[in-house]
């Protein structure tokens, strides 16, 4: 099984829907990370959690919502999709020691029409 | 501003013809500098965490370098599973933060 599981793995919705992702881990990390992938630019941080109750923005938050249900579960909310939100999107994991390498889970392709 | 340049864009190679993947970057100070792979539906995979100006690893055909301006990934004697897109990222020092800044990537094919 994979130690960092994003469900689902594909969606299309539409316009104005509201949509949440969602990432489970089984490596027992403190960090959670959502990240957005486009074609031709590099992973943009969306938010990141230090642990349950701790929710930092990324570079990229606005029309984004997380939420840190448990140590092992993280999601992600598009209150009202757009078009403009149409990625990959990644969950990430780390150790609570600083430097340690992120682990990504296989992502969600999200399709907005 | 921190920022991660990696080149080529894309690169293909013959199996067995060896050659080097460039990220250069601008930070405030490195925490660390990451190598990763990723294979088309799938999410990044981390290879290499390198800390300081002079240290080395290497995994397999890999070995990835780092100086205080630029990191390369050095690819000897590649096969054609090596194919992927390579992403370098750096973690600035400082401020408490955690955030990874991310290239581009590079895009390499290995031909059989």
């Amino acid at each position: 099984d994979a130690d960092v599981t994003q469900t689902p793995r594909n969606r299309i919705t539409k316009t104005g829907k509201r949509i949440m992702l969602e990432c489970s881990q089984t490596k027992g990390h403190d960090r959670m990370y959502w990240y957005r992938q486009d074609p031709g630019l590099g992973l943009q941080l969306i938010y990141y959690s230090f642990d349950v109750k701790d929710i930092n923005k990324g570079e990229i938050s606005d029309g984004y919502s997380v939420s840190r249900q448990a140590q092992a579960k993280f999601s992600l909310s598009l209150e009202s999709a757009i078009p403009n939100q149409t990625a990959l999107y990644f969950c990430a994991t780390s150790d609570l020691r600083s430097s340690q390498p992120q682990h990504f889970g296989d992502g969600t392709r999200l399709s907005i029409l | 501003e921190d920022q991660v340049t990696q080149s080529p864009e894309a690169l293909r190679l013959q199996e067995g013809e060896s050659s080097s993947l460039n990220c250069s970057y601008t930070v405030s100070g490195l925490r660390g500098l990451f190598w990763y792979r990723q294979d088309p539906g799938k999410g990044p995979e981390f290879l290499f965490t390198l800390y300081s100006a002079g240290e080395e690893k290497e995994k397999e055909r890999l070995k990835a370098t780092l100086t205080k301006k630029e990191s390369f990934l050095h690819i000897t004697a590649p096969k054609p599973e090596d194919s992927a897109t390579y992403l370098c990222a750096v973690q600035p020092r400082g401020g408490g933060s955690e955030k990874l800044v991310f290239g581009k990537g590079t895009k390499l094919t290995v031909n059989p």
